[in-house]
């Protein structure tokens, strides 16, 4: 069964800062994954999906890379602002049922 | 824009009632799923639809049903609620066409 997980919980940044969010999964034969952000109390807004076919996409600041074969997906945010505070989570789906398995989240908080 | 209501935002409701929320997609997808979050358990799959009166459960399927009688909505039906069934429950859709899972705001739901 597909497992997600996600390093760190939790992540405290200076505005300004470039930051990087970590994914890793431990079945490689995906066909894609997504990266999602929530805010607290509110729902999921899809931010970046990659096909298997694709090593990297952006959007804005936000650059998300996947590389198969090692089961890693990163999100770069360039130059952190606190508009960014928010959860950030990775999924990748189930080949049958096309539903998502996520990992536990990325916490996010920029200081200002 | 995609976009994924839910009926209600908030919702409180008495130990053994009958609950049901309510998914609305404006935007003719097949595939439509419903997800419980909870801290420290992350997001799991309660129930999926393929298409329109097609149903599959998910992981965690135990003290819920569902209906689909129509594509744009999907209704999560909790038949006795309990209170282990306090969570923030969140609806999405999909279309093959583009594989981006959309979601909608999330219902908060307490069972006292």
């Amino acid at each position: 069964k597909q497992e997600v997980t996600q390093i760190p919980a939790a992540l405290s940044v200076p505005e300004g800062e470039n930051l990087v969010l970590n994914c890793s999964f431990t079945d490689s034969a995906i066909y894609n994954l997504q990266w999602f952000r929530q805010d607290p109390g509110k729902g999921l807004t899809s931010l970046l999906l990659i096909q298997s076919s694709q090593r990297e996409q952006t959007s804005g600041r936000l650059n998300a890379s996947l590389d198969k074969s090692s089961g890693r997906s990163t999100l770069y945010i360039a130059a952190s602002q606190p508009g960014d505070s928010a959860t950030y989570l990775c999924a990748v789906p189930d080949t049958g049922r096309r539903a998502l398995t996520f990992g536990s989240g990325t916490r996010l908080q920029v200081q200002p | 824009d995609v976009k994924v209501t839910q009926s209600s935002r908030y919702l409180v409701k008495r130990t053994g009632e009958k609950v049901f929320l309510e998914c609305v997609q404006d935007m003719d997808h097949e595939n439509m799923f419903w997800y419980r979050q909870d801290p420290g358990l992350g997001l799991r799959l309660i129930y999926f639809s393929y298409d329109v009166k097609m149903k599959e459960k998910g992981d965690i399927p135990e003290g819920y049903s569902v209906s689909r009688e129509k594509k744009e909505r999907f209704s999560l039906i909790l038949e006795s609620a309990s209170t282990n069934q306090t969570s923030m429950y969140l609806c999405a859709s999909r279309t093959p066409a583009t594989d981006t899972q959309y979601f909608g705001p999330g219902t908060r739901l307490t069972v006292l």
